[in-house]
């Protein structure tokens, strides 16, 4: 059965903390690993990985997978109380009939407070 | 574009009621989802189509029926709501093909049953 699991799953940080949050998973036929942030409503985009070791970046946003330990991080630096969200992480599988879906963990909720 | 766009926002039943949630998506995707959020499991899938005419079940599709009714439509059925179906609703839609497995979501339904 696939599975992506999600630690910790809620962290209450203050304005200025850098934060790390951490994504494993055990599925067939990986392909890639997505990172979604979700405030309100719904789930916006932040990155896509397929390849190990490279790291994107987006701003105070980055993240980084390690296929070989199956497993991604996504780091905020100088948190602000607006990155307050749930953090969800996602597998994409290949092949068969996977056609695209999607997997998700169960979410990390971030609470920065001024 | 209104990107993906889905009705009712919220939704109160009875249980053994029933409804269909509409979703549409103006981005000439070829699949479609439907995914249901609780508390602390994160999203999980109910039912994809990877394309027009084309339907397959998900993580957790008892109790729920699709029709994918052209490329931009995909609805979802309930025919006896249950309370265990109370729960948040996303649409998503996607390319669902290689390398590009980021879907977009929509608002949300918040969906209650009695």
């Amino acid at each position: 059965e696939d599975k992506v699991v999600q630690s910790p799953l809620s962290l209450v940080v203050h304005e200025g903390d850098t934060v790390t949050l951490n994504c494993s998973y055990e599925v067939t036929n990986f392909r890639s690993l997505l990172w979604y942030k979700q405030e309100k409503k719904a789930p916006t985009f932040l990155f896509m990985l397929t390849s190990s070791g490279i790291e994107k970046k987006s701003g105070r946003l980055s993240s980084i997978l390690d296929k070989k330990e199956l497993f991604s991080i996504l780091n905020i630096t100088a948190t602000q109380t607006g990155d307050s969200a749930i953090y969800l992480c996602a597998v994409g599988h290949a092949g068969g009939t996977s056609y695209g879906k999607l997997t998700f963990g169960q979410g990390t909720i971030l609470t920065v407070h001024p | 574009n209104a990107g993906v766009t889905q009705t009712p926002k919220f939704q109160v039943l009875k249980t053994g009621q029933s409804m269909t949630l509409q979703c549409a998506q103006d981005m000439n995707h070829n699949s479609m989802y439907w995914y249901r959020q609780d508390p602390g499991m994160g999203l999980r899938l109910i039912y994809y189509s990877a394309s027009e005419g084309t339907t397959d079940k998900g993580e957790v599709p008892n109790g729920y029926n699709v029709s994918r009714l052209n490329k931009r439509e995909f609805s979802l059925r309930l025919e006896s709501a249950a309370p265990s179906q109370t729960s948040v609703y996303f649409c998503a839609s996607g390319w669902g093909s290689t390398l590009r497995d980021t879907q977009y979501f929509g608002p949300g339904t918040r969906l209650t049953v009695l």
